[in-house]
């Protein structure tokens, strides 16, 4: 089993749609998280940090329940920019603060 | 403006022929990573540098190797390339070990 699962693409879905992505983490030595963005043959670049207490960041709220080990990221209003592959990122307490990757879901906005 | 560096941006190589992918930085970050991208898949942790200390991940095969001359250069070393390796070759830098990873542009290595 992987250490960071995320739901499999890609989803495809209209302009102005909402849209839910979901993580799991297997390793409870994980202290932080986080979601990055991936467009087409580009680098990964953060998009959040992820907080207990869940936290917002325009059209994008981003939740983690750690009793659970679970993160989401929820996109409001899509546009059509907003297509690109969304990575759940953990990074552990110890191993010298690694990052491990989840592989990503692609998200299709579509006019 | 460019933070963090890679060359070159893509690279064709011949099998088993030794390949150097180079990454510099602007940023006078301590730490320095280099991640494998396949296709499809997540990108996954090779080594890093905290400053001069060598890190290598316990399942990085011994094909790969690194190298830091100073603050601001690291190079990844394939010594024989197989058709396996084939991916985007990713840099990362960061202040400390627990904070934010900048991301280079990244290295698309092809081998035939």
């Amino acid at each position: 089993r992987k250490e960071v699962e995320q739901d499999p693409g890609p989803f495809n879905v209209p302009e102005g749609a909402t849209v839910a992505f979901n993580c799991t983490y297997s390793n409870s030595a994980s202290q932080s998280f986080f979601w990055y963005r991936q467009d087409c043959r580009k680098e990964p670049k953060l998009l959040m940090s992820v907080y207990s207490s869940g936290n917002e960041d325009g059209r994008f709220t981003a939740q983690l329940n750690r009793a659970s080990q679970y993160i989401s990221l929820l996109i409001r209003d899509s546009k059509l920019s907003d297509s690109a592959t969304y990575l759940c990122v953990v990074r552990r307490s110890n191993q010298g603060g690694k990052l491990i990757f989840g592989q990503g879901t692609e998200l299709s906005v579509k006019p | 403006d460019a933070m963090v560096i890679q060359n070159p941006r893509y690279q064709v190589t011949q099998f088993g022929k030794p390949v150097t992918l180079s990454c510099s930085q602007t940023l006078n970050h301590n730490v320095m990573y280099w991640y494998q991208q396949k296709s499809s898949q997540a990108p996954k942790l090779l080594f890093h540098y905290y400053d001069k200390d060598f890190n290598n991940e316990a399942d990085t095969p011994d094909n790969f190797q690194s190298r830091r001359p100073n603050t601001s250069f690291c190079f990844l070393d394939i010594r024989s390339p197989g058709l396996g390796d084939a991916a985007m070759y990713l840099c990362a830098t960061s202040v400390g070990s627990q904070e934010t990873q900048y991301f280079g542009p990244g290295t698309r290595l092809l081998v035939l």
